[in-house]
């Protein structure tokens, strides 16, 4: 089964700063997405960013980018010019191309001071 | 926009009762999920559904069933409630696959408290 390890469960960041989260997966498979998702105090789970494994460039939404490393099967975000806003859970997840469910990391917290 | 719909936000149920949770989707998805999500251990799969009344065992299927008679709802049960099963869970729905739109959208969870 395709596992998702994030090594980091809580970071904490200034406001204005940037902040990288990591997260690794294992999987033979040649073919998947990959995603970040972002859960406020709301509890609603947002997606933030997706990667699809056969692009090569780095997918990025405003300040939101990631590093993907498909040999080294490595996945972070990073949050450039923080905002206090930005404070929550980040969970990563993992989805095989021909499957339907996805797989979920432990969940980094995220703290912005301001 | 999609919409996934949770039937309750938070749940007291005593130990022993048969407990459902309810999630409708308003996007006509093929793929509805239920999550459960615990300190520490992320978001792990109970069950998945990809068309109506077909269903597979997630991760942790052990003590919860499913229902899925219309692909709109997927129902969640747990037939004998236990206090082990105190836990956020959370339901999503998802395309099959393409159109760019890959990704898992989500209710906004169920506190359930088993006493």
């Amino acid at each position: 089964a395709q596992t998702v390890t994030q090594s980091q469960p809580e970071m904490s960041v200034q406001e204005a700063e940037t902040v990288t989260l990591s997260c690794t997966y294992d999987t033979s498979e040649s073919d998947y997405y990959l995603f970040w998702y972002k859960q406020p105090p709301s509890r609603q789970m947002i997606l933030v960013i997706r990667q699809e494994a056969y692009k090569q460039q780095n997918a990025t939404e405003n300040r939101f980018s990631v590093n993907f490393q498909k040999a080294a099967k490595s996945f972070s975000l990073k949050i450039s010019d923080s905002q206090l806003g930005d404070a929550a859970m980040y969970f990563c997840a993992y989805r095989r191309y021909n499957n339907n469910d996805m797989r979920f990391g432990a969940g980094t917290r995220l703290t912005v001071k301001p | 926009d999609v919409k996934v719909t949770q039937s309750s936000r938070y749940l007291v149920k005593r130990t022993g009762e048969k407990v459902f949770l309810e999630c409708v989707q308003d996007m006509d998805h093929e793929n509805m999920f239920w999550y459960r999500q615990d300190p520490g251990l992320g978001l792990r799969l109970i069950y998945f559904s990809y068309d109506v009344k077909m269903k597979e065992k997630g991760d942790i299927p052990e003590g919860y069933s499913v229902s899925r008679e219309k692909k709109e709802r997927f129902s969640l049960i747990l037939e004998s409630a236990s206090t082990n099963q105190t836990s956020m869970y959370l339901c999503a729905s998802s395309l099959t696959r393409g159109g760019g739109k890959t990704e898992a959208f989500f209710g906004q969870g169920t506190r359930l408290t088993v006493v």
